[in-house]
């Protein structure tokens, strides 16, 4: 059961637009939202983050955008340039109230080529 | 200072051996996580330690036993590995583990192939 989906395994984008790596998830229990980027044989690292009581977080050249309603999150890179060209996870956590240790739950990921 | 440090990068064992991975943090993180990925997959998490006390296991079986000797230190100790544990092993931390908004920073892994 997957609860957060990234339909698109990859996307090219030429340097300089837009890029939009879109994230759809199932439970409506999800507080907060990440998304991660990793090279390979490296880590993932963090890039932005938004809680559920916005709709937009921006942080220089990236913005995420959530729609609760329609359980869809998406990241959008502008201008991307070439060292974007990474695999990007969105991931959700879930508030288990009670100080219960949380979990990310991750997504598929989407490899973003950024061509020059 | 956001960095988590795993050693060894990588490491190659046979089925019969015992071997140890390491992390660290001194972010004063109180949460720290292991996390096992195969390739073209997202990570999955294999343990949870929140204040030094094991708070998640994710039904991992026996031959991995992790173990916090301190804040700092999260140990994931290896024994009787099969060739499909192979994968990259993430060790990450977080400011506390109770609050879904704590950001969980990443290690850059070990990567370990089992023969």
């Amino acid at each position: 059961d997957q609860q957060v989906k990234q339909n698109s395994p990859s996307l090219s984008v030429q340097e300089g637009r837009i890029s939009i790596l879109n994230c759809d998830y199932t439970n409506s229990m999800f507080d907060y939202f990440l998304w991660y980027k990793k090279y390979p044989a490296e880590g993932p690292t963090f890039l932005i983050s938004i809680s559920s009581i916005k709709d937009k977080n921006e942080d220089g050249r990236f913005t995420v955008f959530l729609n609760k309603s329609a359980k869809h999150l998406s990241l959008h890179i502008v201008p991307s340039q070439p060292g974007d060209s990474a695999v990007y996870f969105c991931a959700a956590n879930s508030d288990r109230g009670g100080g219960a240790t949380n979990k990310l739950i991750f997504g598929t990921g989407t490899l973003l080529a950024v061509q020059p | 200072d956001t960095e988590v440090t795993q050693t060894p990068k990588h490491l190659v064992m046979g089925m019969t051996n015992k071997k140890s991975l390491k992390c660290e943090q001194h972010m004063g993180h109180r949460a720290m996580y292991w996390y096992k990925q195969k390739a073209k997959k997202p990570p999955e998490l294999m343990f949870v330690y929140s204040y030094e006390k094991l708070s998640i296991n994710e039904s991992v079986p026996s031959r991995f036993s992790p173990e916090c000797p301190n804040s700092s230190l999260l140990n994931l100790h290896l024994h009787a590995l099969q060739p499909e544990d192979s994968a990259l092993y993430l060790c990450a931390s977080s400011e506390r583990a109770g609050r879904s908004s704590y950001e969980q920073y990443f290690g850059p892994g070990t990567r370990l192939t089992v023969t």
